[in-house]
């Protein structure tokens, strides 16, 4: 198993540009999500999910949407990128019901992360 | 909402030594407490986690304890090794219903001296 995967690993924007990062997880975890990491302030959520098709928001989300197309995959966009969001991306997963490679657990299994830079 | 802070911001010790890392959490209503631990480059991994109906748990070199009165919680690790040195960060997980996000520390960064 792969685990959790970002794409991609360094991104430089421009103000005002758009990108979208993808997350993806062949766990068969129910729940997906978004934290930002900036010096001196550990990890805080931006978006998260609780299943396919759902959404919901985190401690941080202006700036932000995301969606849960698909149950292992959980895509963060960017609309108009600013200074400000620049910053390091991890995606993370956890809760897999029963029937996947995980047992029932509380524990969030995270991706090596995206290395954003607005100028 | 839950707010977890972490002492101290950094931590250095001597081989062989040991390292505590202290967490406080406000929620009286959290129920689970991870340790993460990253290594330059790398996201977080799990650690080591206790849950609120244990006081105490321990893996190896590594053990965590829990105040719950206090609303506190502890990382400890003996006999620390070079390859300890990294980031560690403390999270609790609030009751709120189909909610399973964790409210992070600041994080510590340990640095293990040969």
């Amino acid at each position: 198993n792969a685990g959790v995967t970002q794409t991609p690993k360094f991104r430089v924007l421009k103000t005002g540009q758009s990108m979208t990062l993808l997350c993806a997880q062949d766990m068969n975890h129910e729940y997906m999500y978004w934290y930002r990491q900036d010096p001196g302030m550990g990890l805080r959520l931006i978006h998260y999910s609780v299943g396919e098709g759902t959404t919901a928001k985190g401690e941080v989300p202006d700036g932000y949407n995301v969606s849960r197309l698909k149950k292992q995959n959980f895509l963060l966009g960017l609309e108009s990128a600013a200074p400000s969001q620049t910053s390091v991306y991890f995606c993370a997963s956890s809760y897999d019901r029963g029937g996947g490679p995980a047992p029932f657990t509380d524990t969030q299994y995270f991706g090596p992360g995206t290395r954003l830079t607005v100028l | 909402g839950e707010n977890v802070e972490q002492h101290p911001s950094t931590l250095s010790v001597q081989e062989g030594d040991s390292a505590v890392i202290k967490c406080t959490y406000s929620d009286s209503a959290s129920n689970y407490f991870p340790w993460y631990k990253q290594e330059l480059g790398k996201g977080p991994q799990l650690i080591i986690d206790i849950r609120s109906n244990v006081g105490e748990k321990k893996d190896q070199r590594i053990a965590v304890t829990l105040n719950k009165t206090a609303k506190h919680f502890s990382l400890h690790i003996t006999e620390t090794q070079p390859e300890d040195s990294a980031v560690y960060f403390c999270a609790a997980k609030p009751l709120a219903t189909g909610r399973r996000a964790l409210t992070f520390g600041s994080g510590t960064r340990l640095q293990v001296q040969p």
